[in-house]
């Protein structure tokens, strides 16, 4: 079964610094990766998913994430924070089971920023 | 509009009682899915649906069913509330390739 891992359950970092979140995943086969956010009070939104091809993807709100499979990792890294960048952030990692997708999510990582 | 709703938003009730959370999507989606969101736990899913004839458990599907009334419409019911289901429930589709998955903005069940 596949699993996720989000080491930081909470990072704090300044407006303008830059950011990185931290997903490490096991999966048996190449897997597909996503990023959601969820603002407070908020559902989740999709900042950006991997599927295959370039190991770099973009994704909204200036977001991106790098898949390294010798590392098992899919970080989401932003070069300069928003004080509304402030949510909670989750990876998952997808399966194809049954002819459905299930989504297992790490635990979150929730981002405080300092004005 | 949003294109996942869910109804209601909020919802108090005691233990013992029967509850169904609601669900509908326009985005034409066949796929749909429910999750439960605990804190320090992420999201671990409840029940999925490819269509109106196919429903699955998930991970954590004890004491919980669904109903699936028509490929837009997806119902969660506790038939008999306990605290440990307190939580933040979310309702998720995807489309046929089912790769990607959008989700409502939650109902934030409090079982007293």
């Amino acid at each position: 079964a596949q699993s996720v891992t989000q080491p930081d359950i909470h990072i704090t970092v300044s407006e303008g610094a830059s950011l990185e979140l931290r997903c490490n995943y096991s999966y048996g086969a190449t897997p597909y990766l996503f990023w959601y956010v969820q603002s407070p009070g908020q559902g989740l939104q999709l900042l950006l998913k991997y599927f295959s091809g370039d190991t770099l993807v973009q994704g909204i709100k200036g977001f991106e994430a790098e898949f390294k499979r010798s590392q098992s990792s899919f970080n989401l890294r932003k070069p300069s924070v928003h004080w509304s960048d402030a949510a909670e952030y989750f990876c998952a990692v997808g399966q194809s089971g049954a002819g459905s997708y299930q989504l297992t999510f790490g635990k979150g990582t929730k981002l405080s920023v300092i004005p | 509009d949003a294109d996942v709703t869910q109804t209601p938003r909020n919802r108090i009730t005691k233990t013992g009682k029967r509850i169904m959370l609601e669900c509908s999507q326009t985005k034409g989606h066949d796929r749909m899915y429910w999750y439960r969101q605990d804190p320090g736990l992420g999201l671990r899913l409840i029940y999925y649906s490819f269509d109106v004839k196919d429903i699955n458990k998930g991970e954590i599907s004890d004491g919980y069913s669904v109903s699936r009334q028509a490929q837009a419409k997806f119902s969660l019911s506790l038939e008999s509330a306990i605290p440990n289901q307190t939580a933040l429930y979310f309702c998720a589709t995807s489309g046929q390739g089912g790769e990607t998955q959008y989700f409502g903005p939650g109902t934030r069940l409090l079982v007293l």
